[in-house]
């Protein structure tokens, strides 16, 4: 069956220091991946998504993902985490052949110290 | 408008009620979404319209649930019977395509809350 985990359910970083959520999927095919930020009392925003050809996707605010097929894994990263980052991160799968429809993992939810 | 808006963004009622939420998709976007998100879990799949095409409902949960979509406009999720167990927020996104590539965008969500 499709399934997306992520094992971090909060992660606490300080502001300043560099950040990787992690996330692995369970697919038969090469998926489409997604990460998506919810702020507190906010919709979901796309960061990034992968389709297809280079591994490594740049997104908004500082973000970046590298999709590693071995390992079956799509980790999100930041150098330097901002205030302001504090938010629950979703990364998702778009599976090619059943629409546009996302399965979702349970998030992480990311605390910034100052 | 300039994003998927979604009414009312709060919803509270009794056990046994009928509710229905509104979804207004960005102008264009042919494809709609229905989510559900269980407090401190993901996002779980409920139904999507695709243009003219039968909806996908195969993530709803129970005949209590059921949506409609008029056109490519205005989409309603209806929950007749409410339970307890039915309080989440949730969350409408709409795309141009219902490809797998086409970027879903969110809107803010109904907090419903059954007592």
């Amino acid at each position: 069956a499709q399934s997306v985990t992520q094992p971090d359910i909060h992660i606490t970083v300080s502001e300043g220091a560099s950040l990787e959520l992690r996330c692995n999927y369970s697919y038969g095919a090469t998926p489409y991946l997604f990460w998506y930020v919810q702020s507190p009392g906010q919709g979901l925003q796309l960061l990034l998504k992968y389709f297809s050809g280079d591994t490594l996707v740049q997104g908004i605010k500082g973000f970046e993902a590298e999709f590693k097929r071995s390992q079956s894994s799509f980790n999100l990263r930041k150098p330097s985490v901002h205030w302001s980052d504090a938010a629950e991160y979703f990364c998702a799968v778009g599976p090619y052949n059943q629409g546009g429809k996302l399965i979702f993992g349970q998030g992480t939810e990311l605390s910034v110290k100052p | 408008g300039a994003g998927v808006s979604q009414s009312p963004s709060n919803k509270v009622t009794e056990k046994g009620k009928d509710v229905e939420l509104r979804c207004d998709p960005i102008s264009g976007h042919t494809a709609l979404y229905w989510y559900r998100q269980r407090l401190g879990q993901g996002l779980e799949f409920l139904i999507y319209f695709q243009g003219n095409s039968a909806p996908d409902k195969s993530g709803l949960p129970s005949d209590r649930f059921s949506a409609e979509r008029t056109g490519e406009s205005v989409s309603t999720l209806t929950i007749q019977r409410t339970q307890q167990e039915d309080s989440a927020v949730y969350l409408c996104a709409s795309s141009l395509g219902a490809g797998g590539t086409d970027t879903q965008y969110f809107g803010p969500g109904t907090r419903l809350t059954v007592l």
